[in-house]
């Protein structure tokens, strides 16, 4: 089945412990995407990558970090957390790095920063 | 930058039609998406138009006017499983290199269709 997957899908963690968010695509996707969504904000774009090795910043990177080495996965990090990042994060792909305007989105992550 | 906007809810009875509006104000413009969510589920892909016009798919159409800043969602024959968010999304021109390569999202339309 083609999809996108999130790990984990709920986490509650502390201030200052560092966490990884794994995104992984098995439709040979170039283009991939994180983005957070809080009440009332809609989607927000965290960071984004057109293809292996190719990353670049959405409208609130932040505290956050991205890697894009191999084509399939694209983890979001997040060295020190702190509670303003408490939200629902998704990861999104799209076939091409140019129609990024139609995009796939995993099942979000819900994450909780004490 | 890129700037959109859409009403936060709209109400309408199973059957009916409505329209949800998306106005934008962007520095350049390529086209726009939609996307639909249920209670925080993924979001997932409605349409997109490129040109200006109506696009249809089954009982969804979407339509853009450039010349307007302006596009709609027209959600026909209403059933209680449409209740969910819509999104309007724009892209960039394709000319535009760094930041500027993404979509960017309204603040979404929360739909409630009743029986």
């Amino acid at each position: 089945e083609a999809q996108v997957t999130q790990n984990p899908r709920y986490l509650i963690t502390v201030t200052g412990k560092k966490l990884t968010v794994t995104c992984s695509q098995n439709m040979n996707h170039e283009y991939m995407s994180w983005y957070r969504q809080d009440p009332g904000l809609g989607l927000r774009q965290i960071y984004y990558s057109m293809n292996v090795e190719v990353t670049d910043k959405g409208d609130v990177p932040e505290g956050y970090k991205v890697s894009r080495k191999e084509k399939r996965n694209f983890p979001l990090i997040l060295e020190s957390p702190s509670p303003n990042q408490t939200s629902l994060y998704f990861c999104a792909s799209s076939l091409r790095a140019l129609s990024y305007n139609e995009q796939f989105f995993g099942p979000g992550t819900r994450l909780t920063v004490l | 930058g890129q700037s959109l906007e859409q009403p936060s809810e709209v109400t309408a009875v199973e059957g009916a039609i409505v329209q949800i509006n998306c106005t934008y104000q962007t520095s350049g413009f390529y086209g726009l998406s939609w996307y639909q969510q249920h209670d925080g589920g993924a979001p997932t892909f409605l349409s997109y138009n490129a040109l200006d016009g109506l696009e249809e798919t089954g009982r969804f159409s979407s339509f853009l006017s450039r010349s307007d800043s302006y596009g709609y969602l027209l959600l026909q024959e209403l059933q209680m499983k449409d209740s969910a968010s819509y999104f309007c999304a724009v892209r960039p021109p394709s000319f535009s290199s760094g930041s500027a390569r993404q979509l960017t999202f309204g603040s979404g339309t929360q739909l409630t269709v009743l029986p």
